[in-house]
């Protein structure tokens, strides 16, 4: 049982490219989000996900795009990097019960990207 | 007006001490509050979750929920230098899937 993963850890980019950052979940959680933390600042959402095929839009979702083809993976595709997008990635997962009366929750270890 | 709002901080509290963390949210129909700590460089780690009004505790830890006021807080005893973090408030809104954070609020406990 692994939690939540991310890769890459660290990655820099050159203005204008594009990666993907990975998460893969192993604990069978219907509910995963795309998060970016700026320095001093708290957590925006980019996007979230409420089970495979199911995606959604954050606060912050310009610059990004998500897929969610199986409950394990969530990955977080950056297309036409800018240095607006520098920032620590955080990956989350969930499970909620229909009357929210509980859930488990963990976070993976983040990526940290710098664009210059 | 943000979603989740948190005390600016920093909050210094003498070791010992209670330290107090309040949270508003503008959405009414919210249902479920978290608490989450954060260490410098390390990823939010959750340490409370509440969803009915009135208080809920573990440990050292005390969450109070009003919803009629629409904010939550938490409440820290005993206050050790470990706690020295900056603790985060989130919000489950009504609509399903959307985990919204505050802006966090840095504690810095001073022996």
């Amino acid at each position: 049982n692994a939690g939540v993963t991310q890769t890459p850890k660290f990655r820099i980019l050159k203005i204008g490219q594009s990666m993907t950052l990975q998460c893969t979940q192993d604990m069978n959680h219907n509910y995963m989000y795309w998060y970016r933390q700026d320095p001093g600042m708290g957590l925006k959402l980019i996007y979230y996900s409420v089970g495979a095929g199911i995606t959604d839009k954050g606060e912050v979702p310009n610059g990004y795009n998500v897929s969610r083809s199986t409950t394990e993976d969530f990955p977080l595709r950056l297309e036409l990097a800018a240095p607006s997008q520098t920032s620590v990635y955080f990956c989350a997962s969930m499970t909620v019960t229909i009357f929210r009366d509980y859930n488990e929750q963990f976070f993976g270890p983040g990526t940290r990207l710098t664009v210059l | 007006q943000k979603e989740v709002e948190q005390n600016s901080g920093p909050l210094s509290v003498p070791e010992g001490a209670i330290a107090s963390l309040n949270c508003t949210y503008s959405d009414r129909g919210s249902q479920s509050f978290f608490w989450y700590r954060q260490y410098s460089g390390k990823s939010p780690e959750l340490i409370m979750f509440i969803y009915s009004n009135g208080d809920k505790e573990d440990g050292r830890f005390t969450a109070q929920l009003n919803k009629a006021s629409q904010y939550v807080s938490l409440l820290i005893r005993d206050s050790q230098p470990s706690d020295s973090a900056t603790y985060l408030c989130a919000v489950f809104p009504d609509s399903w899937g959307k985990l919204q954070f505050g802006a966090g609020t840095q504690v810095v406990v001073t022996p």
